[in-house]
């Protein structure tokens, strides 16, 4: 099993410019999410979805859109990027919403 | 509202030192779950343990343990004998754990420094 794989590890946008992350999980997990980790924040909750064509706003979703149209991939578009969205994005999966989140690589994006 | 404190920005010990790292919680919930969560300085966020609230069993597991007490809402971390390869960052973590209430709410995280 790969686990939980993140393209690209790196980005770098201009503001205004628009791109997807992309996630993908070999585990046949239901619960996926996606959190951005800032310094001195730790990590919060931007959206997560419980299951194929279900998903949900967590504590920081302004400026981002997902949609989970298969159980493997769970892919977080920016529309607008914006300098205040400069982050390390993750993407974690569990099999259910009791369990333990299994993490991504992450990928280090920045906006100019 | 939940939230997940964690007061010690940053610790420093020398090899073979025992560390504590301190996890407050706060719920309202009679149902969650507790997590701790490593970041080394690779970047990747690596799982330790998950808790539920009706468990309130300490744990052990080689060198590290952790002390979950109700009372006190905290869910303590301890490395005995500290290594040089347990440098990073510890994430303490709280979900409630139901339906779409999985979602976890982290703490800011302690960041361990271990020197030769």
């Amino acid at each position: 099993n790969a686990g939980v794989t993140q393209t690209p590890k790196f980005q770098v946008l201009k503001t205004g410019q628009s791109m997807t992350l992309q996630c993908a999980q070999d585990m046949n997990h239901e619960y996926m999410s996606w959190y951005r980790q800032d310094p001195g924040m730790g990590l919060r909750l931007i959206h997560y979805s419980v299951g194929a064509g279900i998903t949900d706003q967590g504590e920081v979703p302004n400026g981002y859109n997902v949609s989970r149209s298969t159980t493997e991939d769970f892919p977080l578009r920016l529309l607008s990027a914006a300098p205040s969205q400069t982050s390390v994005y993750f993407c974690a999966s569990s099999y259910n919403t009791r369990g333990e989140q299994y993490f991504g690589p992450g990928t280090r994006l920045t906006v100019t | 509202a939940q939230k997940v404190t964690q007061a010690q920005t940053e610790i420093s010990v020398v090899e073979k030192e025992d560390v504590t790292l301190d996890c407050v919680y706060e719920t309202r919930d009679t149902t969650y779950y507790l997590f701790w969560y490593k970041q080394p300085p690779s970047g990747e966020l690596v799982f330790l343990i998950r808790r539920n609230s009706f468990d309130e069993q300490n744990e052990i597991s080689g060198r590290y343990s952790w002390n979950f007490q109700k009372s006190t809402s905290s869910f303590n971390f301890t490395i005995t004998a500290s290594q040089v390869v347990d440098s990073a960052v510890y994430f303490c973590a709280l979900s409630k754990g139901g339906g779409s209430q999985g979602n976890l709410i982290f703490g800011k995280g302690t960041k361990l420094s271990v020197k030769p």
